[in-house]
């Protein structure tokens, strides 16, 4: 099946600047790679998502890049903000499966 | 549009009690996924369905877990008799598609005593 290794667990980072998140999936098949943001005892929220047929995607201050060769994605947030602050996963489906698997989640602290 | 509902937000039960979790996605979602989500953790899927079928239930437990979606709209998830290691947050989201947006509820968070 998938495995899905997301690096930090934890970042912390002053207001201001950035923030980057890399996920590492195994299944070449995999097409579908959203994002999630998880503020503390709420639920997780999609913030962007790609599919294999693009290489990056940009909303304001969030992006995500995909490497289909290297089999691996990342999460960029510019100019942080303290309401940046949550735990972000990342997740990989697709190919004919729809069993989402997701990273273990990062811990993004931004300091004011 | 109102979003995926579940009910109750909390429980807290002793081991070997029975327990069930109720889900309304959202109105015209035909997939209605269960995740379990640790603390610390991502969540794992432990059951999919497409309308009232279960496509994807490898990860369910089934000698203590069961669900069920009538009507293809609500669903529930119960855990007979529940064990200390079922505490965590359950997880309900629904999709359009199958590989569409999830929009997660708010869980349901259990605690076995």
């Amino acid at each position: 099946g998938e495995n899905v290794e997301q690096h930090p667990s934890t970042l912390s980072v002053q207001e201001g600047d950035s923030a980057v998140i890399k996920c590492t999936y195994s299944d070449s098949a995999s097409n579908y790679f959203p994002w999630y943001k998880q503020e503390l005892g709420k639920r997780p929220q999609l913030i962007i998502d790609i599919r294999s047929n693009v290489g990056e995607k940009k909303d304001q201050r969030i992006a995500v890049t995909l490497n289909k060769t290297a089999k691996h994605f990342s999460l960029h947030i510019t100019e942080t903000q303290p309401e940046d602050s949550a735990v972000y996963f990342c997740a990989a489906l697709g190919g004919g499966s729809y069993i989402p698997t997701f990273g273990r989640g990062t811990s993004l602290i931004v300091h004011p | 549009e109102a979003g995926v509902v579940q009910s109750p937000r909390y429980k807290i039960i002793e081991k070997k009690q029975p327990v069930a979790f109720w889900c309304n996605p959202i109105s015209g979602h035909n997939t209605l996924y269960w995740y379990l989500q640790n603390l610390g953790q991502g969540p794992e899927l432990l059951i999919r369905y497409e309308n009232e079928e279960a496509v994807d239930d490898s990860q369910l437990p089934k000698d203590r877990f069961s669900a069920e979606r009538l009507k293809g709209v609500d669903s529930t998830l119960k855990i007979q008799p529940a064990e200390l290691g079922d505490s965590a947050v359950y997880l309900c989201a629904s999709s359009l598609v199958e590989e569409g947006e999830q929009y997660f509820g708010p869980g349901t968070r259990l605690t076995v005593l």
